[in-house]
């Protein structure tokens, strides 16, 4: 299976920063097929950006994803409030599904 | 309101069983993937299950195989989950989550999440 390495594990940022999140594929992901996810304690996630850079209905464009391959990034260009949370990738272009272990971005 | 909502968990002695739940509304149940994904306590997310929209086909991960059973009743818009020979390891909040139409088999993000409920396999 292929194993997805998030980093950091924890990103300490103020409100109005830029966050850059990293994702890792043990090896290429087929069609750059990898979608990203917030979740806030207790919640469900939600989708943020599919395919790589596409970003799910509803979701401000301040968040953007980008990358190929092996290396992903997620990107918050300027950090509000509600954008504390974890986040985590998932690959959906090679059986079985598998999910980064995640990046909680904290308030410093 | 397009929403799923999850039920039946609770605390299970090892090697017992339970039945999860998942309530749909909202979307043409039929038209999607529908999966179940887990949550271990503290730790991130891993697929478990996966059935399609007619119920015809479905997928399981290798840690579940052969012990759960995913199943969907399409006339109650409801997801089931037999979960059998429990063990330790299968402790989570068990969220069911749906994939946007027309994917293709095994290649599934999720565009809509339920809230999630706790299976404690403990003695």
């Amino acid at each position: 299976e292929i194993v997805l390495t998030q980093s950091p594990g924890t990103l300490s940022l103020s409100p109005g920063e830029r966050a850059t999140l990293s994702c890792r594929a043990s090896r290429s992901v087929s069609n750059n097929y990898l979608a990203w996810y917030q979740q806030k304690l207790g919640q469900a996630p939600r989708l943020l950006i599919y395919g790589t850079s596409t970003r799910a209905t509803g979701i401000p464009d301040r968040f953007s994803g980008s990358g190929s391959g092996t290396d992903f990034t997620l990107t918050i260009s300027r950090l509000e409030p509600e954008d504390f949370a974890v986040y985590y990738c998932q690959q959906y272009g090679t059986s079985p599904l598998t999910f980064g272990g995640g990046t909680k971005v904290e308030i410093k | 309101e397009v929403q799923l909502l999850e039920s039946g968990g609770g605390l299970v002695q090892p090697g017992g069983s339970l039945r999860l739940s998942c309530a749909a509304s909202g979307f043409t149940f039929t038209s999607s993937f529908i999966s179940w994904v887990r949550q271990a306590p503290g730790k991130g997310l891993e697929w478990v299950s996966t059935i399609s929209g007619s119920g015809g086909s479905t997928y399981y991960a290798d840690s579940v195989k052969g012990r759960f059973t995913i199943s969907k009743d399409n006339s109650k818009n409801t997801l089931y989950l037999q979960m059998n020979s429990l063990r330790a390891e299968d402790t989570a909040v068990y969220f069911c989550a749906k994939a946007p139409p027309g994917l293709r088999p095994g290649h599934w993000y999720f565009d809509l999440w339920g809230r999630g409920t706790l299976v404690t396999v403990s003695s």
